[in-house]
């Protein structure tokens, strides 16, 4: 069945320095790709999507490029801010009833 | 702008009460879910719905229920409260056009403790 498997974390860097959070798939057919972005105590927010192959997705200096070659949508950014500091979640949908799935999550954590 | 509003927020039952969590959305969306998760990790589906009178189970029904009478309230009830349904319940929205759709908008979470 479809699946996302992404980077366990915690991971720490300090501020300005540059991010990569992994993730990769497992789909029948053209999902869309998605990263969602939890802060403490909040639900979880869109933070950018792609929904065909070397699609990317931007959106707060944070970036992500669907591969079907590699089954990847990994997110980068080049310089994190403290406030960047959250949950992170790669997801798929796809079929005919708009399914979701999700990652397991990586928290970031951001020092000044 | 609501969007997709959860009550209540925190609760506390103790084990074998049982009670309902609530969720409306008012973006007209057809399609609504229940998620929970667990502390460090991902989200399981519990169940979904695609429209009024529609529902269907997800990763793990087990212990709710749900009904779907209007497009915009989709309320998730659990019976028999049990340790093991300790956690935080998200109820998510989205449009549902079919594959490669838009995204899911979520509620902010209603924190579950069964004692």
């Amino acid at each position: 069945g479809d699946s996302v498997t992404q980077m366990e974390g915690p991971v720490t860097l300090s501020e300005e320095a540059f991010l990569t959070i992994n993730c990769t798939y497992t789909a029948t057919g053209y999902p869309s790709l998605f990263w969602y972005v939890q802060y403490p105590g909040e639900g979880l927010q869109l933070l950018l999507k792609a929904t065909k192959a070397d699609d990317k997705g931007s959106n707060k200096g944070f970036e992500a490029t669907y591969r079907k070659e590699t089954t990847s949508f990994h997110l980068e950014k080049g310089s994190v801010q403290v406030s960047d500091s959250a949950v992170y979640f790669c997801a798929l949908s796809g079929g005919n009833f708009n399914k979701f799935y999700f990652g397991s999550g990586t928290k970031l954590n951001v020092k000044p | 702008n609501a969007g997709v509003t959860q009550t209540p927020k925190f609760r506390i039952l103790k084990i074998g009460q049982s009670m309902t969590l609530q969720c409306t959305q008012d973006m007209n969306h057809n399609y609504m879910y229940w998620y929970r998760q667990d502390p460090g990790m991902g989200l399981k589906l519990i169940y979904y719905s695609v429209g009024a009178g529609i529902t269907d189970k997800g990763e793990v029904p087990n212990g709710y229920n749900v009904s779907r009478s209007t497009t915009e309230d989709f309320p998730l009830r659990l019976e028999l409260a049990a340790p093991s349904q300790t956690s935080v319940y998200f109820c998510a929205s989205s449009f549902g056009q079919g594959s490669n759709t838009g995204e899911l908008f979520f509620g902010e979470g209603s924190r579950l403790t069964v004692l």
